[in-house]
């Protein structure tokens, strides 16, 4: 099945760890994007990438890393400078060209 | 700042009521726009998308939704909804042939039996 995956579904960090969140896609899409969704904020977009060996900041990209070493893989870490990680985390990604995004089913980062 | 609003945060309605669900964005020049659809526990699903042409859109479960250019909006309508339209519903943009998503802060709809 073509699609994107993301793991782990729940995921919990103590304090002052950094913790990293896969996304891997097999639909041959170039760009990849990483998102935030808190209730009644919708979707803020961490970073973004275009291509491979490539990305830019979104929004809100203070406290968090990527890379993009393979079109497939688009990595996003949570770290210990992000002051409030505890939140829903989308990977999606598209076509060039402005196309529809097709996002995974996400994961639940939780801070105790 | 360059947005995307939706106004409706919680819409509550009875099923064979008729939804309309607002949309509206800052930007100028070309965009694409798109709603898409969260049924709990699930993942965001594309339910219509405009890109250029006739500005009423139908998409999929018999939603459609109308592109006024003059007024910045991209409104979601379905004539009847049902049960198991409840949901959380975004809208969103891109500019031109650029790829970066700008999302609304969504708007949930409960719709009871």
């Amino acid at each position: 099945d073509g699609g994107i995956t993301q793991s782990p579904k729940y995921l919990f960090r103590k304090e002052g760890q950094n913790v990293t969140l896969s996304c891997e896609q097999n639909l041959n899409h170039d760009a990849m994007y990483w998102y935030r969704q808190d209730p009644g904020q919708g979707l803020r977009l961490i970073y973004y990438s275009q291509i491979v060996n490539d990305f830019q900041k979104g929004d809100i990209a203070e406290g968090y890393s990527v890379s993009r070493e393979k079109k497939e893989s688009f990595p996003l870490t949570v770290t210990s400078a992000q002051k409030n990680p505890t939140a829903f985390y989308l990977c999606a990604s598209s076509i060039k060209g402005g196309a529809e995004a097709f996002f995974g089913q996400g994961t639940r980062l939780t801070v105790v | 700042a360059q947005s995307v609003s939706q106004h409706n945060h919680h819409v509550i309605l009875s099923e064979a009521a008729s939804l309309e669900l607002g949309c509206n964005y800052s930007y100028g020049g070309t965009v694409n726009l798109f709603w898409y659809v969260q049924y709990p526990g699930q993942h965001l699903q594309l339910l219509l998308k405009y890109f250029s042409g006739d500005p009423l859109v139908k998409g999929i479960k018999g939603f459609e939704a109308e592109f006024i250019k003059s007024k910045f909006s991209f409104n979601l309508r379905k004539p009847s909804v049902q049960w198991s339209d409840t949901a959380e519903y975004f809208c969103a943009v891109t500019k031109g042939n650029f790829n970066k998503f700008y999302f609304g802060s969504g708007t949930k709809l409960n719709v009871k039996p």
